[in-house]
């Protein structure tokens, strides 16, 4: 069974653009959830879809957005890019079991780089 | 707002010593995941407990969910170079759908 892919694995951008990430979740898993990770802050929640809608939100500034497609792919757009969102974007597949919960299984995560 | 505390945020050990990792909150969680992170790569999963109490074994690793399911720890055995990374717990809340997840613990084994 193929893991969570997420392309591409290294981006640099200059301040001002926008960029683009793209996520392919387990097959048969519905939701799909975004984080921001840093070395200051950690995992920061970002937002997360389940069956093409947004579901919960993280407290993100509205540059940051997502969506998702019929076949559970996700995508995050960041706009207007500034220094600060520089960080390791990570994507998380789950199937949510009532016995075990929403167990997350990450894809290797985009490392953006903003200069 | 559901929080999760971790302590410690850094431990440096050495091979064959044991130790144990705290991830604590107020809240009360319906279950609780235990993933270990490499750097460059995403979190992996490593166990979840769902059970106030229940005790759960990886190899060297025993996971303990308290018996308010609001606290679980993470005790490694003999640890080993390979445990090296960062060690994250995150809990959901059945009703909210979503992980919330602590700011991990940093471990490092020397040889």
């Amino acid at each position: 069974k193929a893991g969570v892919t997420q392309t591409p694995r290294y981006l640099i951008k200059t301040r001002g653009q926008q960029v683009t990430l793209s996520c392919s979740p387990i097959s048969g898993h519905r939701s799909v959830s975004w984080y921001q990770q840093t070395p200051g802050q950690g995992l920061q929640f970002l937002f997360e879809y389940f069956s093409e809608t947004q579901r919960n939100k993280g407290n993100f500034p509205g540059r940051f957005s997502g969506r998702q497609f019929s076949n559970s792919r996700s995508e995050m757009n960041v706009s207007t890019l500034e220094l600060g969102d520089s960080a390791l974007y990570l994507c998380a597949s789950s199937l949510m079991l009532p016995r075990t919960g929403a167990e997350a299984f990450f894809g290797q995560g985009t490392r953006l780089t903003v200069v | 707002t559901q929080l999760l505390e971790q302590s410690p945020q850094f431990l440096s050990i050495q091979e064959g010593e044991n130790l144990t990792v705290y991830c604590n909150s107020s809240s009360v969680f319906s279950s609780l995941q235990w993933y270990r992170q490499e750097p460059g790569e995403g979190p992996v999963l490593l166990v979840t407990v769902v059970t106030g109490g229940e005790v759960k074994k990886l190899k060297r690793l025993t996971f303990q969910f308290g018996d308010a399911r609001k606290d679980s720890s993470l005790h490694i055995t003999a640890a080993q170079p390979g445990d090296t990374g960062l060690y994250l717990c995150a809990g959901q809340n059945t009703n909210a759908g979503k992980s919330t997840f602590g700011d991990g613990t940093t471990l490092t084994v020397k040889p």
